[in-house]
């Protein structure tokens, strides 16, 4: 049970070009969730995901484009990337069981934009 | 709109001594709420979270933390901290509804051990 994965662990891309960071969890988790780590912010929400087939914006969208291509897999897209995109970025899951949920997290995916 | 704060950016404490670490959310109703920790280079770790029922809740690694509705606190405390409690930890707050719950964290306390 290797919980939440992302991939790739790190990345550096130039300004303009496109990459797709993907998430994977094997808990049979119905949300999931896309976040944004900078510096004295905490983390933000981009997007998340309910359960699987719909997606919907969080905090800081703008830039940013999500897939929720089956249960397992979620997948943030950088159409256009940007120095202001440099961050940490952290996937995570959660089930709603009793009215109540909990987030578990990915290890993150540290990105560079030149 | 909810938000969470965590006053103290930066904590050292001596190895042994005990630890408080502060956060205030503000929240329109019942929120729930979490205390989570990150290693450097590594994932968020949940510590613990308190939904309902006793307010003082009990956690991984000799922690627990308060619920104070009053006060609007959910502070983190463990009596004796060891050297590799040194992390960030961040709190952070959610509603108690449905599913594609939006949690809200703090801006993170990094704590630092001294020998």
């Amino acid at each position: 049970n290797a919980g939440v994965t992302q991939t790739p662990k790190f990345q550096v891309l130039k300004t303009g070009q496109s990459m797709t960071l993907q998430c994977a969890q094997d808990m049979n988790h119905n949300s999931m969730y896309w976040y944004r780590q900078d510096p004295g912010m905490g983390l933000r929400l981009i997007y998340y995901s309910a359960s699987e087939g719909t997606t919907d914006k969080g905090e800081v969208p703008n830039g940013y484009n999500v897939s929720r291509l089956n249960k397992r897999e979620f997948s943030l897209r950088l159409e256009s990337a940007a120095p202001s995109q440099t961050s940490v970025y952290f996937c995570a899951s959660s089930h709603l069981a009793g009215g109540r949920e909990t987030q578990y997290f990915g290890p993150g995916t540290r990105l560079l934009v030149l | 709109a909810q938000s969470v704060t965590q006053p103290d950016i930066h904590i050292t404490v001596s190895e042994g001594a005990s630890l408080e670490l502060r956060c205030n959310y503000s929240y329109g109703a019942t929120p729930y709420l979490f205390w989570y920790v990150q290693s450097p280079g590594q994932g968020l770790q949940l510590l613990l979270k308190y939904f309902s029922g006793d307010t003082l809740v009990q956690g991984i690694k000799g922690f627990e933390a308060e619920f104070k509705r009053s006060q609007s606190s959910f502070n983190l405390r463990k009596p004796s901290v060891h050297w590799s409690d040194a992390a960030e930890y961040f709190c952070a707050v959610g509603p108690q509804n449905n599913a594609g719950n939006m949690l809200t964290f703090g801006g993170g306390t990094r704590l630092m051990v001294k020998p």
